[in-house]
């Protein structure tokens, strides 16, 4: 079946460690997307790739950083930099041009330790 | 199972009622809508779009219309069962921030049995 898979499903992280979240998609879409979503708060764009070798950041970019040098795949790495990293993490993609649904993983919560 | 949505508005029904969640957007130029249910712990799931061209979409057992007058959304469920309870949030397309999406923060339905 096609679909996005994101891993690991839960993930702890040190202070001043980098942890990096994966997501792979085998529905040949172009463009992936990384979101944060928080209790009570709608979903938040942190990075977002329209093709392959291309990234641009979202809203709240500050403290991640991505990767695109596969279609298929578009990880995630949370930095040390980012002091608040507890979250739920949402990765999407779909097919490029508007008015086209995104699909989502069923997500990466991360937590302190 | 954890909970996406602790300060959320919710909506009570019986089962077997109809459902109805609304959504305000907030710009006048998204030209493209997408309602997603969301089950705890797992990833946003699609429901239905419609586009600002019509003001009306019906799908299986949901109904999505929309009214660009007041810049409001609403999701109808037709005999609403146990297994539709869950987040739903509603996301417009703002073609002038490059297609991207924006998502409000969600209503929780739980349905009685």
């Amino acid at each position: 079946d096609g679909g996005i898979t994101q891993s690991p499903k839960y993930l702890f992280r040190k202070e001043g460690q980098n942890v990096t979240l994966s997501c792979e998609q085998n529905l040949n879409h172009d463009a992936m997307y990384w979101y944060r979503q928080d209790p009570g708060q709608g979903l938040r764009l942190i990075y977002y790739s329209q093709i392959v070798n291309d990234f641009q950041k979202g809203d709240i970019a500050e403290g991640y950083s991505v990767s695109r040098e596969k279609k298929e795949s578009f990880p995630l790495t949370v930095t040390s930099a980012q002091k608040n990293p507890t979250a739920f993490y949402l990765c999407a993609s779909s097919p490029t041009g508007g008015s086209q649904p995104q699909h989502f993983g069923d997500g990466t919560r991360l937590s302190i330790l | 199972g954890e909970s996406v949505g602790l300060h959320l508005p919710t909506l009570s029904v019986q089962e077997g009622d109809n459902s109805i969640i609304n959504c305000a957007y907030s710009n006048s130029a998204s030209d493209y809508f997408i309602w997603y249910k969301q089950e705890s712990g797992k990833g946003p799931q699609f429901i239905i779009d419609i586009r600002s061209n019509m003001d009306k979409r019906q799908g299986q057992r949901v109904t999505v219309l929309l009214n660009k007058t007041v810049k409001h959304l609403s999701l109808q469920i037709a005999a609403t069962q146990p297994g539709d309870s869950a987040v739903y949030f509603c996301a417009e397309n703002i073609r002038e921030y490059g297609n991207k999406l924006v998502f409000g923060a969600g209503t929780i339905l739980r349905v009685k049995s």
